[in-house]
């Protein structure tokens, strides 16, 4: 099947740790994505991805940071330096070009304890 | 899963009812606009996208309608079902820049 696999789909963390989330596509798609959503909230973007070895901040990249060392994986850290890590999170992929949908895995729950 | 959609605006219709869905969008440069559904716990899936140079488009049971004077779109859902509770974003987006989403609007379906 094709499609975008997130994982896992919980993770705990404790203050102070650093978390990698994974995301993996086999859809072909140059352009990847991370966005964050927490509740009554719309989903704010934290990094992009639009080639391999190529990434651009979003609006809250603050306490984040990402690689693209392949086409299919974007793995995102989140650091010790992110005051709230508690969030629900998205990644996404999608063709570059303009009028282009971007397709969501099925998120990953980050809870700090 | 925990609710994404609290504290957002709330719609509650009935099953059988049409149900539309308003958004405002921010960019009046935007020219390609998307819908997507969230279930609860869930990624967001596609559901129905449209061009600036159109003002309406149809799929099965949605409809889209884009008025740029306003900068409004809307999402109609005919013949509403229980299957069709969820939180629905809007999206906009213009040429080559990222996707900008809305904060949602949850829709209950009451059978």
């Amino acid at each position: 099947d094709g499609g975008i696999t997130q994982s896992p789909k919980y993770l705990f963390r404790k203050e102070g740790q650093n978390v990698t989330l994974s995301c993996e596509q086999n859809l072909n798609h140059d352009a990847m994505y991370w966005y964050r959503q927490d509740p009554g909230q719309g989903l704010r973007l934290i990094y992009y991805s639009q080639i391999v070895n190529d990434f651009q901040k979003g609006d809250i990249a603050e306490g984040y940071s990402v690689s693209r060392e392949k086409k299919e994986s974007f793995p995102l850290t989140v650091t010790s330096a992110q005051k709230n890590p508690t969030a629900f999170y998205l990644c996404a992929s999608s063709r570059t070009g303009g009028n282009t949908e971007a397709f969501f895995g099925q998120g990953t729950r980050l809870t700090v304890v | 899963g925990e609710s994404v959609g609290l504290h957002l605006p709330t719609l509650s219709v009935q099953e059988g009812d049409n149900s539309i869905i308003n958004c405002a969008y921010s960019n009046s440069a935007s020219d390609y606009f998307i819908w997507y559904k969230q279930e609860s716990g869930k990624g967001p899936q596609f559901i129905i996208d449209i061009r600036s140079n159109m003002d309406k488009r149809q799929g099965q049971r949605v409809t889209v309608l884009l008025n740029k004077t306003v900068k409004h779109l809307s999402l109609q859902i005919a013949a509403t079902q229980p299957g069709d509770s969820a939180v629905y974003f809007c999206a906009e987006k213009y040429q080559y820049s990222t996707l900008t989403f809305g904060k949602g609007t949850m829709l209950l379906v009451s059978p």
